[in-house]
């Protein structure tokens, strides 16, 4: 595997479920990212995690909680969603947090809440 | 804070005609700028950067973008359209001391056979 890789990449849940996303990078990053990407809207920073620490959270509901163990993998942890969170999640990765270095994304997980 | 506008949400070209996206940016401080391409079912991909080194700067696949203080702009242009150029872009801004990375709405080119 190279690159960023998302897993799944379609999931649908009903508001009451406990579901989590999964992001690994093998590009020897410091830095992960969430982003939600809606229709019609910018991309949303949603977490950043540098060397592991999470730096920013921006306003996020807590109904989405991430996750850091180490360096290469990062997972989002979802429950009582909402049927406004349907949206594409994308994780990226980057030599340093918040910089000037390029993000590199994956292909996104696709989620869909009933 | 910072912010980006992309004028235009969907711009069509002809084959061979030239690319031009519009992205003006707003930033109390020395930005650093980017595009990003989505095609269709992946993740954004980095095209070019501005980090405050030469204000004309080029990217992957023919693209290049011009740094205009003056005007608080970054378009993205490219001389002659490729139907494989068709694809979401997303410009977006950062700054050295910033905590957060703001991206546009996007602009989706369609090149015309």
């Amino acid at each position: 595997e190279t690159g960023v890789t998302q897993t799944p990449r379609h999931l649908v849940m009903g508001m009451t479920n406990k579901k989590s996303l999964k992001c690994e990078q093998h590009l020897g990053h410091n830095a992960m990212y969430w982003y939600k990407q809606s229709a019609k809207k910018p991309l949303e920073l949603m977490f950043v995690y540098n060397f592991k620490e999470q730096t920013e959270n921006n306003s996020v509901p807590s109904r989405f909680s991430p996750e850091c163990p180490n360096s290469s993998h990062l997972f989002l942890h979802l429950h009582t969603l909402q049927p406004e969170d349907s949206a594409l999640y994308l994780c990226a990765s980057s030599e340093r947090g918040l910089t000037a270095d390029t993000q590199y994304f994956g292909p996104g997980t696709r989620l869909t809440v009933l | 804070a910072q912010s980006v506008t992309q004028l235009g949400s969907h711009v069509s070209v002809s084959e061979g005609a030239l690319v031009l996206l519009r992205c003006n940016y707003s930033s109390s401080v020395p930005p650093y700028l980017f595009w990003y391409v989505q095609y269709p079912n992946q993740g954004l991909q980095l095209l070019l950067k501005y980090t405050s080194a030469a204000t004309l700067v080029k990217g992957i696949n023919g693209f290049e973008a011009e740094f205009k203080k003056s005007e608080t702009s970054f378009h993205l242009t490219k001389p002659s359209a490729h139907m494989s150029d068709a694809a979401e872009y997303f410009c977006a801004v950062t700054v050295n001391t910033g905590n957060q990375f703001y991206f546009g709405t996007g602009t989706s080119l369609t090149v015309i056979p």
